[in-house]
């Protein structure tokens, strides 16, 4: 099955810094690539998300990469804000016969935190 | 507004105890899920369904079982519950097949403690 490393497992910032967050994949055929968004005590919430097709896509201060060649993809928040303090996970979607894109794998999570 | 419910939202159980976590969804979605989530491991699956009579096991689905009651209703047991079933227990719902890509949307979760 799939297999989604993400990496690192904690990330500190200054407010206003960029911070990178990484993950790759196993499976070739997965072909949909969502980050959500866990903050303390809450549910996680679907914040980007990139389809395969696609290389690059862009959401105000959050952007996701994608490089199927490599198999790894990457979620980039420029300016960071204290709010932004969160876990962060990535997850991959393989086909799975008629039933395609609904089941994800995630990655281990991020805990990233925003020092003003 | 349409929305994701758990019950019970917390729950101290004894080692041996049957347990069932409860997840109603108002969304109108084919597509029910199962996670646990334990600190350094993410969000795992243990069971899913895409419809009422689709039930299939996730990665991790040795110790519990699920029942589909309804569209809206998709129940989570632990026959015999175990220390290392201590956990944050998600359902999540979604629109299914139709179009590429996805979205879950996660109820409130259940924290679970078997001592």
């Amino acid at each position: 099955g799939e297999n989604v490393e993400q990496h690192p497992s904690t990330l500190s910032v200054q407010e206003g810094d960029s911070a990178v967050i990484k993950c790759t994949y196993s499976d070739s055929a997965s072909n949909y690539f969502p980050w959500y968004k866990q903050e303390l005590g809450k549910r996680p919430q679907l914040i980007i998300d990139i389809r395969s097709n696609v290389g690059e896509k862009k959401d105000q201060r959050i952007a996701v990469t994608l490089n199927k060649t490599a198999k790894h993809f990457s979620l980039h928040i420029t300016e960071t804000q204290p709010e932004d303090s969160a876990v962060y996970f990535c997850a991959a979607s393989t086909n799975a016969g008629g039933t395609s894109y609904g089941k994800l794998t995630f990655g281990q999570g991020t805990i990233l935190t925003v020092h003003p | 507004d349409a929305d994701v419910t758990q019950t019970p939202r917390n729950r101290i159980t004894k080692t041996g105890k049957r347990i069932m976590l409860e997840c109603s969804q108002t969304k109108g979605h084919d597509r029910m899920y199962w996670y646990r989530q334990d600190p350094g491991l993410g969000l795992r699956l243990i069971y899913y369904s895409f419809d009422v009579k689709d039930i299939n096991k996730g990665e991790i689905s040795d110790g519990y079982s699920v029942s589909r009651q309804a569209q809206a209703k998709f129940s989570l047991s632990l026959e015999s519950a175990i220390p290392n079933q201590t956990a944050l227990y998600f359902c999540a719902t979604s629109v299914g097949a139709a179009t590429r890509g996805d979205t879950q949307y996660f109820g409130p979760g259940t924290r679970l403690t078997v001592l």
